[in-house]
């Protein structure tokens, strides 16, 4: 396993046009997290699953965003009729949450999708 | 005021220096995160702390729980060591939720060779 992917790396898209960020995170994590960070900003928490459940959404997800894990495994957040204050890099995270071993819960971040909305 | 505030900002430190980055944070707490994000966005984890101090390498991370501050230091720091370090927090202010983290803004390290 080669840790937490994310794809695509950068999107450039128009004002208006949707776009979907895909992630796949560590194959035996159950917890996987979105989150948005803007330059010279920490990252801002998006939303929360454990398993396929999302348990969890931030204030900041406005009806213009939905994410999903069908099956407990990849996840795609989906950002419709963009505006150019979506422009950020998108974080996926993952960890192994509930009664683990040692280590749970730390969290392994992918590289990131930027997205930037012309 | 933001809920988890990092200092100092922006660090610059010769080579073989120690170095202290601070955590600072307003809510309770059930875990606290030090992360460090390189340039291109790639985010590894280096600690997760509920108590006390953990080691690994050169990093030394401790946390007081009482005072609700933790650091993070470098032993003998290399240039290979410059990145940004975000401190993050799991608030239990959010009925202990396992999602929402607070990021502080970062500190940003340059060591010069």
């Amino acid at each position: 396993d080669t840790g937490v992917s994310q794809d695509p790396r950068h999107k450039i898209t128009k004002r208006g046009q949707n776009v979907t960020f895909r992630c796949d995170p560590i194959s035996e994590h159950n917890r996987l997290y979105w989150y948005r960070q803007t330059l010279g900003q920490g990252p801002e928490f998006l939303t929360y699953f454990q398993n396929e459940a999302q348990l969890e959404k931030s204030r900041l997800l406005s009806d213009r965003f939905s994410a999903e894990r069908p099956k407990g495994s990849f996840s795609t957040l989906e950002i419709q009729h963009t505006e150019q204050g979506d422009s950020a890099m998108y974080l996926c995270a993952s960890s192994l949450g509930g009664l683990a071993p040692s280590g749970a819960n730390v969290l392994t971040f992918g590289a990131g999708s930027r997205l930037t909305v012309l | 005021k933001n809920e988890v505030e990092q200092s100092p900002q922006n660090l610059t430190a010769q080579e073989g220096e120690f170095i202290t980055i601070n955590c600072s944070y307003s809510v309770g707490i059930s875990a606290l995160h030090w992360l460090q994000q390189h340039p291109g966005g790639g985010i590894v984890s280096l600690f997760m702390l509920s108590s006390g101090k953990k080691k690994h390498g050169r990093l030394i991370a401790t946390i007081n729980i009482q005072e609700k501050h933790s650091s993070l230091h470098i032993t003998a720091s290399h240039p290979r060591d410059s990145a940004v370090y975000i401190c993050a927090v799991r608030s239990t202010n959010y009925g202990g939720s396992q999602g929402n983290l607070i990021f502080g803004k970062g500190t940003k390290l340059s060591v010069k060779p």
